[in-house]
């Protein structure tokens, strides 16, 4: 059975530090892995999707990486905003079937303090 | 403009009283999903449509129920809501199944009193 795990649960930095977010996954077998963002009593939106093929996506200041072999995700913000606060949520999809069941990890609430 | 609507925003109900979540979506998408959020915990996938075909997740409670009487409206139907139902349910479409992007509405907040 799939299970997505983030660390940390939460993370507070000051405005303008790079952050790194983690995700890992216990079975490899992924057709892709999508970062989404959250805000506070909001729905998902999503940021970058990473298909199984590939090794990183990058949108803006933010950058995706994917260790398949590893079970491994990274989400990379450069120059933090305080606009940047939300919860980040990792989320992966099986590899297979065409349901496209997702698989979220608990997520990362990010503050970023001006 | 808004693709994916979910009303209300805000649902209070009682105990064991049956409670219906709405969502609709402007995309003429093939695929809907609803998930359900517990507080600080990950979306969990209850069940999908795809067109008419329902497709029920095997750990979903019996007390959920689906209905999708067209295209653009899908149903979430609690029967007896009990206080573990409290959660955030987000609605979700994807263009066809398998489909890699899925667009996600705001979710109803559920209570349970």
């Amino acid at each position: 059975k799939q299970e997505v795990t983030q660390i940390p649960a939460a993370l507070s930095v000051p405005e303008g530090e790079n952050l790194v977010l983690n995700c890992s996954f216990t079975d490899s077998a992924i057709y892709n892995l999508q970062w989404f963002r959250q805000d506070p009593g909001k729905g998902l939106t999503s940021l970058l999707l990473i298909q199984s093929s590939q090794r990183e996506q990058t949108s803006g200041r933010l950058n995706a990486s994917l260790d398949k072999s590893s079970g491994r995700s990274t989400l990379y913000i450069a120059a933090s905003q305080p606009g940047d606060s939300a919860t980040y949520l990792c989320a992966v999809r099986q590899g297979s079937g065409n349901t496209g069941k997702l698989i979220f990890g608990q997520g990362t609430t990010l503050q970023v303090k001006p | 403009d808004a693709m994916v609507i979910q009303n209300p925003r805000y649902q209070v109900t009682q105990f064991g009283k049956p409670v219906t979540l709405s969502c609709s979506q402007t995309l003429n998408h093939n695929v809907m999903y609803w998930y359900q959020q517990k507080s600080s915990q990950a979306p969990k996938l209850l069940f999908h449509y795809y067109d008419k075909d329902f497709n029920n997740e095997a750990d979903t409670p019996d007390n959920f129920q689906s209905r999708r009487p067209n295209t653009s409206f899908c149903f979430l139907d609690i029967r007896s809501p009990g206080l573990g139902d409290a959660a955030m349910y987000l609605c979700a479409t994807s263009r066809v199944r398998g489909s890699d992007t899925q667009y996600f509405g705001p979710g109803t907040r559920l209570t349970v009193l």
